[in-house]
């Protein structure tokens, strides 16, 4: 247990559902981190959030889009996905300061069909 | 952006053999440094990580890890590996002051009874 819960743990979806991932961390940090892991390629940060205020986005295409709604919620919503999405989503939080680090969820296995 | 480089994609092991795993960033400036490891099936946990100080920085489960910040490097080691440390390792840096944190691949680690 990690202080970080994602859900759900598996997902498989269609290319033209909507569907959501969800974060919750009990840590009270306050930035939190979605991130795309693929085989063989280097976790991809994905959008970071500090004091709910997305401060990153690396040009993620508009089919995925975050919502904050606060400093221990972070969504991940889905629409009209592609194949080469499928991979483990992971969320992660932080407390901001210089000497930082991240803590993880377990991740959601997301597969597009 | 910083980015990180691990040579290493699969590494195989017996037992008892040293371990050593390259991990190169690319950023000229304060870094903090960190290796995380994930054991499959599980999420991401925080092995070691390095902020100042002393270069040679002690972590969990006998691991251990030198910054040599003449080479970029930060590479981890271990004197004799387990079974049980069959994972994934990945690198990561953040910048100075900044929670924007990058990893490499990741190296898989197979340690054979």
């Amino acid at each position: 247990e990690t202080g970080v819960t994602q859900t759900p743990r598996h997902l498989v979806m269609g290319m033209t559902n909507k569907k959501s991932l969800k974060c919750e961390q009990h840590l009270g940090h306050n930035a939190m981190y979605w991130y795309k892991q693929s085989a063989k390629k280097p976790l991809e940060l994905m959008f970071v959030y500090n004091f709910k205020e997305q401060t990153e986005n690396n040009s993620v295409p508009s089919r995925f889009s975050p919502e904050c709604p606060n400093s221990s919620h972070l969504f991940l919503h889905l629409h009209t996905l592609q194949p080469e999405d499928s991979a483990l989503y992971l969320c992660a939080s932080s407390q901001l300061s210089t000497n930082t680090e991240a803590f993880f969820g377990q991740g959601t296995r997301l597969t597009v069909v | 952006a910083q980015s990180v480089s691990q040579h290493n994609h699969h590494v195989i092991l017996s037992e008892a053999a040293s371990l050593e795993l390259g991990c190169n960033y690319s950023y000229g400036g304060t870094v903090n440094l960190f290796w995380y490891v994930q054991y499959p099936g599980q999420h991401l946990q925080l092995l070691l990580k390095y902020f100042s100080g002393d270069p040679l920085v002690k972590g969990i489960k006998g691991f251990e890890a030198e910054f040599i910040k003449s080479k970029f490097s930060f590479n981890l080691r271990k004197p004799s590996v387990q079974w049980s440390d069959t994972a994934e390792y990945f690198c990561a840096v953040t910048v100075y002051n900044n929670n924007d944190m990058r990893f490499g691949a990741g190296t898989r680690l197979t340690v054979k009874p």
